[in-house]
């Protein structure tokens, strides 16, 4: 089984693109979660998606950031008009979504530099 | 209120010896989640090891182990026969409302584990 797949590994973007990050979930889940994560910090949440459904945006700022997960497709992470406080490591998650332990199962995570 | 917390930054452990990881939480939830993963210096997480907060018995893979202890809310990691792959940063992490289904988790500063040969 493949695990968690994101894309690009590492982006560098100049301040004012655009940012696109991409994870397609391990097979058999259809919960996604983003989080990021700051040098020598911890990850902290972003949003949580399910299939054509964001169920909860509260980590993700309100402004230039956006996310989806299409009915066919990987989820995307969208940063627009980046600025250099958006350099982090972003990571995906998947689960089952079922109750009891429902494991988050990473990705490789995308390094994201803004020149 | 940090609902995870970390206080050792740095650990180092000799090879084959045992070492501990503390992590203590704060939830009023009394369903929840506590897990922990590891993460190298190529830079991914891999999920370790989960206790639940209904589980009557501490949690084991392998040479991980769980020591919770409810009352005090704690869930240190227990690594036995420490090697030398296991130098890597180390986060604690919780999720609560178990019962409820899929939620966000809340992950700890992290300690940073370097065996010595």
């Amino acid at each position: 089984n493949a695990g968690v797949m994101q894309n690009p590994r590492h982006l560098v973007r100049r301040r004012g693109q655009e940012a696109r990050l991409r994870c397609s979930p391990m097979k058999g889940h259809s919960h996604v979660y983003w989080y990021r994560q700051l040098p020598e910090e911890g990850l902290k949440f972003m949003v949580y998606l399910q299939k054509e459904n964001i169920i909860d945006e509260s980590g993700m700022p309100k402004e230039r950031f956006s996310a989806e997960f299409p009915k066919e497709g990987p989820s995307i992470l969208r940063i627009q008009q980046v600025v250099r406080g958006d350099s982090a490591a972003y990571f995906c998650a998947s689960s089952t979504g079922l109750a009891g332990s429902n494991t988050q199962y990473f990705g490789p995570g995308t390094r994201l530099t803004v020149l | 209120a940090q609902k995870i917390t970390q206080t050792q930054p740095g650990m180092f452990v000799q090879e084959k010896e045992a070492v501990t990881l503390d992590c203590t939480y704060d939830t009023s939830d009394p369903s929840y989640g506590l897990f922990w993963y590891k993460q190298p210096s190529s830079g991914e997480m891999i999920f370790l090891i989960y206790q639940g907060s209904y589980d009557q018995q501490n949690a084991t893979e392998g040479r991980y182990s769980l020591n919770f202890q409810k009352a005090r809310k704690s869930a240190n990691l227990v690594i036995s026969a420490s090697q030398l792959g296991d130098s890597a940063m180390y986060f604690c992490a919780m999720r609560e409302g178990v019962q409820t289904g899929a939620n966000n988790l809340f992950f700890g500063t992290g300690t940073r584990l370097t065996v010595i040969p």
